[in-house]
């Protein structure tokens, strides 16, 4: 499986963007770049995922560098609420056997500061 | 409502019995998934299924089976436990390899 890295921690303000930054530099053609999130004693939960083209839905914002090496989740306005291990994971489009399983990293975990 | 459902909550389970963590989906998703997550080892894939019928090996999937005799159901068995199975464990789903997965909210499994 294609690896990422991610910071250890990052803290925010309240109100403020937070931009989340993964490498995926062995990154194959056929990985889409997934994100999730773990908040304290709750299961993961998706909040994006895109292959080329940046993406946007009601929870973030997904910028993916134009050599696919590198991507960043954008939190627009961060919450105490969205406190959380974020996870960078790739996940292969040619789904079958293993590929298409979801590795998880050890995460960037996300403090917000009222 | 529609989800990902674990049970039980919390089990407390002397070494060397056998015990089954249910999951059930009622999403029709063909993908499943077993984690287990334990404090500064993050998740980890113990198997998976990628349809009814065949089941794969994770990471660490060492002292576990699963089976998937229908869509719904993925139940993963610890036929003799140990206390190193000790750890809290996810289940997921997701309708292809590639779209959205849903956790459950695990299962906290103490052997002693």
């Amino acid at each position: 499986d294609a690896k990422t890295t991610q910071p250890n921690s990052m803290e925010s303000n309240e109100e403020e963007p937070v931009h989340l930054p993964c490498n995926h530099s062995t990154i194959s053609g056929t990985d889409y770049i997934h994100w999730y999130r773990q908040l304290p004693s709750q299961g993961p939960e998706y909040v994006i995922h895109g292959l080329t083209s940046n993406v946007n839905n009601r929870m973030a914002s997904l910028a993916i560098a134009e050599d696919r090496k590198s991507s960043t989740l954008i939190l627009h306005r961060a919450t105490l609420r969205d406190a959380a291990v974020y996870y960078c994971i790739l996940r292969d489009l040619d789904y079958g056997g293993s590929q298409g399983n979801l590795i998880f990293g050890k995460g960037t975990k996300l403090s917000v500061k009222p | 409502i529609a989800g990902i459902t674990q049970a039980p909550t919390s089990q407390i389970l002397a070494a060397g019995r056998r015990m089954t963590l249910r999951c059930t989906q009622d999403m029709r998703h063909n993908a499943m998934y077993w984690y287990r997550q334990d404090l500064g080892l993050g998740l980890r894939l113990i198997h998976y299924s990628n349809t009814a019928g065949t089941t794969g090996k994770g990471e660490v999937p060492d002292g576990y089976s699963v089976s998937r005799a229908n869509t719904d159901d993925f139940p993963l068995t610890l036929a003799s436990a140990v206390p190193s199975q000790t750890s809290v464990y996810f289940c997921a789903s997701s309708a292809t390899g590639n779209t959205e997965a849903f956790f459950g909210q695990g299962t906290r499994l103490t052997v002693v």
